[in-house]
This record gives C-alpha cells, structure tokens and sequence, in this order.
C-alpha cells in the first residue's frame, strides 16, 4: 500500500523566519496531498491541500508544493509567528482499502521561538 | 457548529475491562472514521465507515469493534483493554470515503485512554 515518510520529525525556528517540512510517498497513482495542522490537545485540521494536476498552491503565508516525478511535496511556512506551533501531518491518497481515504506521515513538531 | 464530538475525552481503564468511545457529527457526512495517535507513530487507521450499514477493517483494528449506530454516530468499542491500547483516540467524518474521493476530514477533539 502507499507509504508517506515525513521529515524532519522536529523543527525549531525563529519568529520571522521560514519553516520547511518535506514528505514522500510511495504510490505513483496517488493524486491529493492535504497538510494538517494539529494544536495541542487538538484534533488535526486541514489547511492546505494539492492535487496532483497542480505543482504549488499558496494561502496567504503558506504553500505547498508538489514534484509528481520524485513522488514529493513539502510545505512551506513564511514570516513564521508563535501561533504556527503545532504538530504538522502530511497525507496522501490512498488506493488501499485498509488505509481509507488517505495515508498520513508521522508528523513534524514545529516550534516558532518568539 | 459543533462538527464532530467524542465522548469521553479522558478515560484510566485497568486492563481486561472493555468500554466504549462515542462519536457523533452534525454535518450530514456520510463517512466515519476511527485513528489512534501514538507518538512517533502519526495517525493510525482503526476502522472506518464508508456509509451508513458499512464498516471496514483499516489498518489496525485488531482488539477493537465499531458500530455505525445511524449516520450521525459511530461507536468504537475495546472488548478486553491491554495497555498496548493506550492512546489517543481520533473520530472523524467526511462527506465520502472509498477510492478517488479525496474530501476533507474533520477530526473531533480526541479521547485520552489510558490502561493500566
């Protein structure tokens, strides 16, 4: 079935500066690629998404991208703030019926230093 | 607007003991989903319910059983607790599952299940 391997496992930036955070996958049938935003004692909630017939999708001062031919995406966070704190999960989608919809990385904790 | 409630939020069981976790959502979603959350593990699929009358086995059901109870709800219950078992518990919904349908989920605030 797919696998989605996500990295780093921990990143900690300064206030201001810009956060990246790398996945791959494994399936090259998979065609969307969400990102999920989990705050502590929260449950993961979306906050951006890719499909496979787009290479970068921005909101605002996040973005993503998406490299169909090494089977990567990365998100990228700009003019970090203290609120962006959270634990980040990649996904992608799946074809395996024991996986439901979607195959999720192990998360990055993102920590912004004021 | 509550979206998707679980119930309850924190729970000590000892082991051997069986419980429920309830999960109920107000957006007349179709599909239901259970995942477990271990450090270092990410999220980890149980069980989920594509449609009402439908439940299948994700990727780590062994121990646990659901009931889809109507479209709104979807009950996942532990028969015999092991401490292996301790985690947090994630329900979520979305409008369809199955393949190629890629809506978003929406997760409910979690149960933090502990066996002792």
């Amino acid at each position: 079935g797919e696998n989605v391997e996500q990295h780093p496992s921990t990143l900690s930036v300064q206030e201001g500066d810009s956060a990246v955070i790398k996945c791959t996958y494994s399936d090259s049938a998979s065609n969307y690629f969400p990102w999920y935003k989990q705050e502590l004692g929260k449950g993961p909630q979306l906050i951006i998404d890719i499909r496979s017939n787009v290479g970068e999708k921005k909101d605002q001062r996040i973005a993503v991208t998406l490299n169909k031919t090494a089977k990567h995406f990365s998100l990228h966070i700009t003019e970090t703030q203290p609120e962006d704190s959270a634990v980040y999960f990649c996904a992608a989608s799946s074809r395996v019926r024991s996986q439901g919809n979607l195959i999720f990385g192990k998360g990055t904790k993102l920590s912004v230093k004021p | 607007n509550a979206g998707v409630t679980q119930t309850p939020k924190f729970q000590v069981l000892k082991t051997g003991q069986s419980m429920t976790l309830q999960c109920a959502q107000d957006m007349n979603h179709n599909s239901m989903y259970w995942y477990r959350q271990d450090p270092g593990m990410g999220l980890r699929l149980i069980y989920y319910s594509a449609s009402e009358g439908t439940t299948d086995k994700g990727e780590v059901p062994n121990g646990y059983n659901v009931s889809r109870l109507n479209k709104r709800e979807f009950s996942l219950r532990l028969e015999s607790a092991a401490p292996s078992q301790t985690s947090v518990y994630f329900c979520a919904s979305s409008e369809n599952a199955g393949q190629g349908n890629t809506g978003e989920l929406f997760f409910g605030e979690g149960s933090r299940l502990t066996v002792l």
